[in-house]
């Protein structure tokens, strides 16, 4: 079955960076594009950054672009996202998301990985 | 300000039927499909409905979706205790090269 396992989250300074990991296992991973999407507290989601099934390219969020980097690495079934300058409003659970094909948006999403960025 | 708009809540009694909007624009709703995901707080989202009105294996025919124009909607026939939480449309914006949600819509089975 499929599994996506987030980690590295945690509590960082306003102006800091932090990277975040997706493990994947349970399908071909470098068959799929994938996500990083986010839910701040109590809020929505949003769309943070997708990159191709072969890395090939990548789109980012309004509020992220230019602060942070997707990528991946088809050799260790790993997706991350580098956070750099990083800001109090970037506090939020990230999830990694597999990119389903075609019309499909998402189709399975992992637990959530909690970023807190506070002096 | 999200870029699809939705109601923030709705609520129902059991087995009533209830539909949550999703508004949007020609450059999302207007040109791309609409996709519908459900989130029990404390948990993951889950998809619902893809490609408009497709539901993924799983899920029950109570859930159905459709568009039209710049606007799509969920609806949820015979609606049960476990239908109670978050749901969110998302769809492909042309005019800002990436995905975009509505705000959500918390559901509340009465």
């Amino acid at each position: 079955q499929v599994q996506l396992v987030e980690s590295g989250g945690g509590v960082v300074q306003p102006g800091g960076s932090l990277r975040l990991s997706c493990e994947a296992s349970g399908f071909t991973f470098s068959h799929h594009g994938m996500h990083w999407i986010r839910q701040a507290p109590g809020k929505g989601l949003e769309w943070v950054a997708f990159i191709r099934y072969d890395g090939s390219k990548d789109y980012y969020g309004g509020s992220v672009k230019g602060r942070f980097t997707i990528s991946r690495d088809q050799s260790r079934n790993s997706l991350y996202l580098q956070m750099n300058s990083l800001r109090a409003d970037d506090t939020a659970v990230y999830y990694c998301a597999r990119y389903g094909g075609g019309q499909i948006f998402v189709d399975y999403w992992g637990q959530g990985t909690l970023v807190t960025v506070s002096s | 300000q999200s870029v699809l708009t939705q109601p923030p809540s709705a609520s129902g009694t059991p087995g009533q039927r209830v539909t949550i909007s999703c508004s949007g624009s020609s450059p999302n709703i207007g040109r791309n499909t609409v996709g519908w995901y459900q989130q029990v707080p404390g948990t993951a989202p889950k998809l619902l409905i893809y490609n408009n009105n497709e539901r993924p294996s799983g899920v029950p025919d109570r859930f159905s979706g459709s568009k039209s124009g710049t606007s799509a909607s969920l609806v949820i026939s015979g609606l049960q205790s476990e239908d109670e939480a978050d749901y969110y449309c998302a769809a492909w914006d042309d005019g800002l090269n990436g995905w975009v949600f509505g705000g959500g819509t918390k559901l509340t089975v009465l």
